[in-house]
């Protein structure tokens, strides 16, 4: 089946050591998204890339980064995690063209807890 | 600034009686919305949307409603069943790629 896989599942770092969570589809979808979410809070979008094109939410911090080396992939770093990055880290994609909004396919989720 | 509010964040619900969630927003720019269903250890999937220039999709047993003057949608199940526990995200958008979403509801359903 299609899907959108995010590894690892639950990621454990230490404060300030760097992380990569990473996230594949084989829905072959240009569009892929990264959202935040804490506790009890609505997901966040980090950003966003259509196709290569790179889009950073203007309150995203500067500690996170991404890569998109290709189509199927994607990366989220996190250069100098802290305690208030600990969260659940979605992955998510959609086909391009026509309205992207309800066609969005989620990945489960990496847990990450900072130490 | 949260622009998409769910303000119940759990709800339980006898088996066969109707599940009603509701959701509230502040950006009138908004038109297109959307309920996301998201079971424990998977992601959201997509569940319903409404377009801005409606007030009520139906698919099967779950109804969307929109009230665009109060900036008020609702999304109402029936008749509930034991599958249907899960946490439900309303979400907005702006006819773009970006969604806004609230921070959910927890739906129980009691057998």
């Amino acid at each position: 089946d299609a899907m959108v896989i995010q590894n690892p599942r639950y990621q454990v770092t230490q404060f300030g050591k760097p992380v990569t969570l990473s996230c594949s589809q084989t829905l072959n979808h240009n569009v892929m998204y990264w959202y935040q979410q804490k506790s009890s809070q609505a997901p966040k979008l980090l950003f966003h890339y259509y196709d290569k094109d790179f889009n950073n939410e203007a309150d995203t911090p500067d500690n996170f980064q991404s890569r998109r080396p290709n189509t199927s992939f994607c990366f989220l770093d996190i250069r100098s995690p802290g305690l208030g990055d600990a969260a659940m880290y979605l992955c998510a994609t959609s086909p391009m063209g026509g309205r992207a909004a309800d066609t969005q396919y989620f990945g489960p989720g990496t847990r990450l807890t900072v130490l | 600034d949260q622009q998409v509010k769910q303000n119940s964040p759990s709800l339980s619900v006898q088996e066969g009686r109707i599940s009603i969630l509701n959701c509230d927003y502040t950006n009138s720019m908004f038109d297109y919305f959307l309920w996301y269903k998201k079971y424990p250890a998977e992601g959201p999937t997509f569940l319903i949307s409404i377009s801005s220039i409606k007030d009520k999709n139906e698919d099967g047993r779950f109804t969307v409603f929109l009230n665009k003057s109060a900036k008020h949608l609702s999304l109402h199940i029936v008749p509930s069943q034991p599958g249907d526990s899960a946490v439900y995200f309303c979400a907005a958008s702006v006819n773009d790629y970006k969604l806004s979403f609230g921070a959910g509801t927890t739906v129980t359903v009691r057998a």
